[in-house]
């Protein structure tokens, strides 16, 4: 167990849809991170979180939003989806104060049928 | 332009020997911190090695080092003596800063398959 919790593990859902994808950091850090991983691709990085407040963004289309609540667990939302936006989404926490120590969940796998 | 670029897609080793698996980067920070992961067909992350820029000598972890050439900008895993359940994904990626509260950029990625 890494640390970081991810739910779902995997979730199939119809085009048009919306999911909900949750994230838990490793106790006692405050980053999140979203990343998106097609087949056989790298991975996209979406959009951080710091401690509740938006940090970074990345690739992330309109359709998809995201948030970290007080407890710094953090909701990846994905709407009208479509069947390109299936794919692995991993979710990452890091601390101030460490040169590294990114952790990484097991992931979401979505599959838009 | 492309931060990190891993040129091999795919690459065939056979078991017990050495493999390279080839990363380059590009940033005009002088603070940076890169690092490679291990994504197994179960497909979770794996955490192998990281090296500083500012860091002297090359890293190693085990089976794993760095070749770590800052003038050329690449950064080039070393896997010694390959076992089978080194086949996997491997990922080249770079934090560019020195915060781990900044986030991680990755390569394509490579596919080693090792042969018995």
């Amino acid at each position: 167990d890494s640390g970081v919790t991810q739910t779902p593990k995997h979730l199939i859902t119809a085009t048009g849809q919306r999911v909900t994808l949750r994230c838990s950091p490793r106790s006692g850090d405050l980053s999140v991170y979203w990343y998106q991983q097609s087949l056989d691709q790298g991975l996209q990085f979406l959009i951080q979180y710091y401690n509740g407040e938006e940090r970074a963004k990345g690739n992330i289309l309109e359709r998809f939003s995201a948030q970290q609540f007080p407890d710094l667990h953090s909701e990846l939302n994905l709407s009208s989806l479509e069947l390109g936006d299936s794919a692995l989404y991993f979710c990452a926490s890091s601390r101030p104060g460490s040169h590294y120590g990114y952790t990484f969940g097991s992931g979401t796998r979505l599959t838009v049928v | 332009a492309q931060k990190i670029t891993q040129t091999q897609p795919g690459m065939f080793v056979q078991e017990k020997e050495a493999v390279t698996l080839d990363c380059t980067y590009d940033t005009s920070d002088p603070s940076y911190g890169l690092f490679w992961y291990k994504q197994p067909s179960s497909g979770e992350m794996i955490f192998l090695i990281y090296q500083g820029s500012y860091d002297q000598q090359n890293a190693t972890e085990g089976r794993y080092s760095l070749n770590f050439q800052k003038a050329r900008k690449s950064a080039n895993l070393v896997i010694s003596a390959s076992q089978l359940g080194d086949s996997a994904m491997y990922f080249c990626a770079m934090r560019e800063g020195n915060n781990a509260g900044n986030m991680l950029t990755f390569g394509g990625g490579t596919r080693l398959m090792v042969k018995p």
